[in-house]
């Protein structure tokens, strides 16, 4: 089955900077990454995905890029605020598997005011 | 807007006990899922349904068993707890095409003792 490795799995950056989480995958067929943001006592949220087809994709502060051939994927999240302090998660996902999502292991994020 | 409630919030049994978690939506949703999360493994799948009637075994089924009879309500049991099944469960919901937002529940912590 698809194997989805995340790193790093904790990172502290200062409140204005960026900060970028890196997703590798196994299965060449995957080809729809969610990433996803947990807060804490609460359920994953999805915050921006991307399929094979695309190489990036944009919204607002937050970024993926997709490297097919390398099968890496990543969360670039620019002008951090303590807000977005959470863990994040992403994953991957096979065509006729039931919608099934492969997850990584989750990336603790910590931005310091 | 209800979205998806699990229930309880929180639970503690005993090795052996049957336990079962509650999942509800409201969205009328094709998939739902049942997801265990623990440190350092991320989420991991433990059991799928397309449709009302039609389940499948994810990434971790061993040990538990699920239900679906209405659309709605997809119900998890652990038939005999361990220790091993100490984790936050999260339960999902999807529009059911292939590669769309998952839905995530609070999470219901259970600790088995």
């Amino acid at each position: 089955g698809e194997n989805v490795e995340q790193h790093p799995s904790t990172l502290s950056v200062q409140e204005g900077d960026s900060a970028v989480i890196k997703c590798t995958y196994s299965d060449s067929a995957s080809n729809y990454f969610p990433w996803y943001k947990q807060e804490l006592g609460k359920g994953p949220q999805l915050i921006i995905d991307i399929r094979s087809n695309v190489g990036e994709k944009k919204d607002q502060r937050i970024a993926v890029t997709l490297n097919k051939t390398a099968k890496h994927f990543s969360l670039h999240i620019t002008e951090t605020q303590p807000e977005d302090s959470a863990v994040y998660f992403c994953a991957a996902s096979l065509t006729n598997t039931g919608n099934q999502f492969y997850f990584g292991t989750g990336t603790s994020l910590t931005v310091i005011p | 807007d209800a979205g998806i409630t699990q229930s309880p919030r929180y639970k503690i049994t005993e090795t052996g006990r049957q336990v079962t978690l509650m999942c509800h939506q409201t969205w009328s949703h094709s998939y739902m899922f049942w997801y265990r999360q623990d440190l350092g493994h991320g989420l991991r799948l433990i059991y799928y349904s397309a449709a009302a009637d039609i389940t499948d075994k994810g990434e971790v089924p061993d040990g538990y068993v699920v239900s679906r009879s209405k659309t709605e309500n997809f119900p998890l049991t652990l038939e005999s707890a361990t220790r091993s099944q100490t984790s936050v469960y999260f339960c999902a919901s999807s529009i059911g095409e292939t590669n769309t937002e998952a839905f995530f529940g609070q999470g219901t912590r259970l600790t088995v003792v």
